[in-house]
């Protein structure tokens, strides 16, 4: 049972054109989301964030959508540039008991940022 | 990567054989993460920690034990390797607070079970 979806394995846009990343997720307790990025023989570096009380939330060229009633999330990064090509895990945070909290990963979506 | 280290970086064993890796952080974070990555499944928590001497398990712990007896380590077994848990090793952590749901992972373990 997969609870946190992202259904586009691969992804290949044009450098300065917009990259749209898409999640969905099943689970109505998840109230926090977030956006890894990950390059080859490296570990996952945190990229941006969203509450489940908010549906956008920017940093510079990265832009978070929330939409609680559709349970699904989107990454927008404009403009892409070639650095950006890497793989993209959407996560999802619930509480699991007392103070814990876990995050649940989707399978990622590899992002090919042609010059 | 946040201050974290993972050792050893890449491994190469025998089915049958005990392994433990390592996961050692400088931050002084509560909350310390073991996940593997696999092709087709993303990254899966294998077990966590929420203090010194507290852990518990992930949805992948068949076959892992884990122990925490100092805040900065966290130590990953397998008790007798399997060339199924072949597979990259990621240590990750977080803190309390505002950023609690917000880990920080360190540069992976890359084990392969022969």
């Amino acid at each position: 049972d997969q609870q946190v979806k992202q259904n586009s394995p691969s992804l290949s846009v044009q450098e300065g054109r917009i990259s749209i990343l898409n999640c969905d997720y099943t689970n109505s307790m998840f109230d926090y989301f977030l956006w890894y990025k990950k390059y080859p023989a490296e570990g996952p570096t945190f990229l941006i964030s969203i509450s489940s009380i908010k549906d956008k939330n920017e940093d510079g060229r990265f832009t978070v959508f929330l939409n609680k009633s559709a349970k699904h999330l989107s990454l927008h990064i404009v403009p892409s540039q070639p650095g950006d090509s890497a793989v993209y895990f959407c996560a999802a945070s619930a509480r699991s008991g007392g103070s814990n909290y876990k995050l649940t990963f989707g399978k990622g979506t590899l992002l090919t940022v042609n010059p | 990567d946040a201050g974290i280290t993972q050792s050893p970086r890449h491994k190469v064993t025998e089915t049958g054989t005990p392994v433990t890796l390592r996961c050692h952080q400088t931050e002084n974070h509560r909350y310390m993460y073991w996940y593997r990555q696999d092709p087709g499944h993303g990254l899966r928590l294998i077990h966590y920690s929420y203090g010194v001497k507290d852990t518990d398990k992930g949805e992948v712990s068949d076959g892992y034990s884990v122990s925490r007896s100092k805040t900065e380590d966290f130590l990953l077994t397998l008790e007798s390797a399997t060339s199924s848990q072949t597979s990259v090793y990621f240590c990750a952590i977080s803190d309390v607070g505002q950023l609690k749901n917000i880990q920080y992972f360190g540069a992976g373990t890359r084990l392969s079970v022969l």
